[in-house]
């Protein structure tokens, strides 16, 4: 049981590339979701998905796109990517309909852009 | 609008000290439920404990021991005899019913506990 699966752990990019963070998870988990963690700043909601083609923006949406095709992925594209997005991701997933339910966090990707 | 506070930045403590985080929420609904993350210097977030807003009780987990109260919108943790291993980055976050289902963190406290 892999839980979430982050790739790649490090990256880095030259501004204006684009690329894709990939996130998988096999608990069957109908939630997921992306947040991006800056110093002294938390963690802050990117988008999130409720099910396998239904996704909404987040906290902080501009400049990622997302797209949920099946239950088990949830990548998130950085279209043009800034220095302003360089930040540690971390993609999480949770299973029910409540809040009760807390997240199962992937162990992150560090990215940097230059 | 929802909120989570967490006025220390940053404690440092000696082994075998007592510490206790603070955490603040705010929220006007009645239905909600409140966790606390650990985030150790390797940076996974690791899963503390989940308290919905219906529970007060108290809860001891071997040295981990949580205080909610809601008079004062408080869950605070506790950390008896600290050991070197607790120094993380903790954060305390607020969930919703309903919505985004998302987790509203707030900013952590960096817990360093010296030898």
């Amino acid at each position: 049981n892999a839980g979430v699966t982050q790739t790649p752990k490090f990256q880095v990019l030259k501004t204006g590339q684009s690329m894709t963070l990939q996130c998988a998870q096999d608990m069957n988990h109908e939630y997921m979701s992306w947040y991006r963690q800056d110093p002294g700043m938390g963690l802050r909601l990117i988008h999130y998905s409720v099910g396998a083609g239904i996704t909404d923006q987040g906290e902080v949406p501009n400049g990622y796109n997302v797209s949920r095709s099946t239950t088990e992925d949830f990548p998130l594209r950085l279209l043009s990517a800034a220095p302003s997005q360089t930040s540690v991701y971390f993609c999480a997933s949770s299973y029910g309909q409540g809040p009760g339910y807390g997240y199962t966090f992937g162990s992150g990707t560090r990215l940097t852009v230059v | 609008a929802q909120k989570v506070t967490q006025a220390q930045t940053e404690i440092s403590v000696v082994e075998k000290e007592d510490v206790t985080l603070d955490c603040v929420y705010e929220t006007r609904d009645t239905t909600y439920y409140l966790f606390w993350y650990k985030q150790p210097p390797s940076g996974e977030l690791v899963f503390l404990i989940r308290r919905n807003s219906f529970d007060e009780q108290n809860e001891i987990s071997g040295r981990y021991s949580w205080n909610f109260q809601k008079s004062t919108s408080s869950f605070n943790f506790t950390i008896t005899a600290s050991q070197v291993v607790d120094s993380a980055v903790y954060f305390c976050a607020l969930r919703l019913r309903g919505g985004s289902e998302k987790l509203v963190f707030g900013k952590g406290t960096k817990l360093t506990v010296n030898p």
